[in-house]
């Protein structure tokens, strides 16, 4: 079965540095998603990705993060400089297209600690 | 407004009972796909079942079943003979065109096998 692959598992980062977390996801998928999860609550929509583009954000989105598809496979969310509110459960998501299409798949999900 | 309302934050089950986790939903397009993934302890997404608005069977994979009730707007998930390995999160979640095909979730309902 096609997977999503997220690197690293876990990172621990101090306050006001940069992070950047991995996805790869799966080749013919054409949509590619970042949520994220506090601990213990429920799974938060950050950004979708479709051709290249940023198609839709959330307000928690703000300036301080971006994504990028730079090679044609991985899919990347950078922040800027993190808070410490932005510790969570960052997960990367690929689907296929049309709301028909059944595959909805996630990454194991990378643990963000900011300290 | 919530798009997805799960009502049980946590619930108790016998081994080998089944157990049914209660999914409402909220939309005004008649295209959408409804999602159960589980999450368990370890952290990860894992896509149990997929039930599409158009889809005049209810969905079924193994011992996982969802009950879907269209004019009810319910998309209920069963498990049946629940196993030890069952305890965990479980999402309902909601795929739709006009919303980029992005999921939203629900809050999620803890489930607790016991021996």
């Amino acid at each position: 079965e096609p997977e999503v692959t997220q690197t690293p598992s876990h990172q621990v980062t101090q306050m006001g540095q940069e992070v950047i977390l991995r996805c790869v996801p799966i080749s013919n998928h054409l949509y590619f998603y970042w949520y994220r999860q506090i601990l213990g609550q429920k799974v938060e929509f950050l950004v979708s990705f479709y051709n290249n583009e940023i198609s839709e954000k959330s307000e928690i989105f703000d300036d301080q993060f971006s994504v990028e598809r730079p090679d044609g496979s991985n899919f990347t969310l950078k922040i800027r400089s993190t808070k410490l509110e932005d510790s969570a459960m960052y997960f990367c998501a690929s689907m296929g297209q049309g709301v028909g299409n059944t595959e909805a798949f996630f990454g194991q999900g990378t643990r963000l600690t900011v300290v | 407004a919530q798009k997805i309302t799960q009502t049980q934050p946590g619930m108790f089950v016998q081994e080998k009972e089944a157990v049914t986790l209660d999914c409402t939903y909220d939309t005004s397009d008649p295209s959408y796909g409804l999602f159960w993934y589980k999450q368990p302890s370890s952290g990860e997404m894992i896509f149990l079942i997929y039930q599409g608005s158009y889809d005049q069977q209810n969905a079924t994979e193994g011992r996982y079943s969802l009950n879907f009730q269209k004019a009810r707007k319910s998309a209920n998930l069963v498990i049946s003979a629940s196993q030890l390995g069952d305890s965990a999160m479980y999402f309902c979640a909601m795929r739709e065109a006009p919303n980029d095909y992005k999921l939203s979730f629900g809050a999620g309902t803890t489930v607790t096998v016991r021996a």
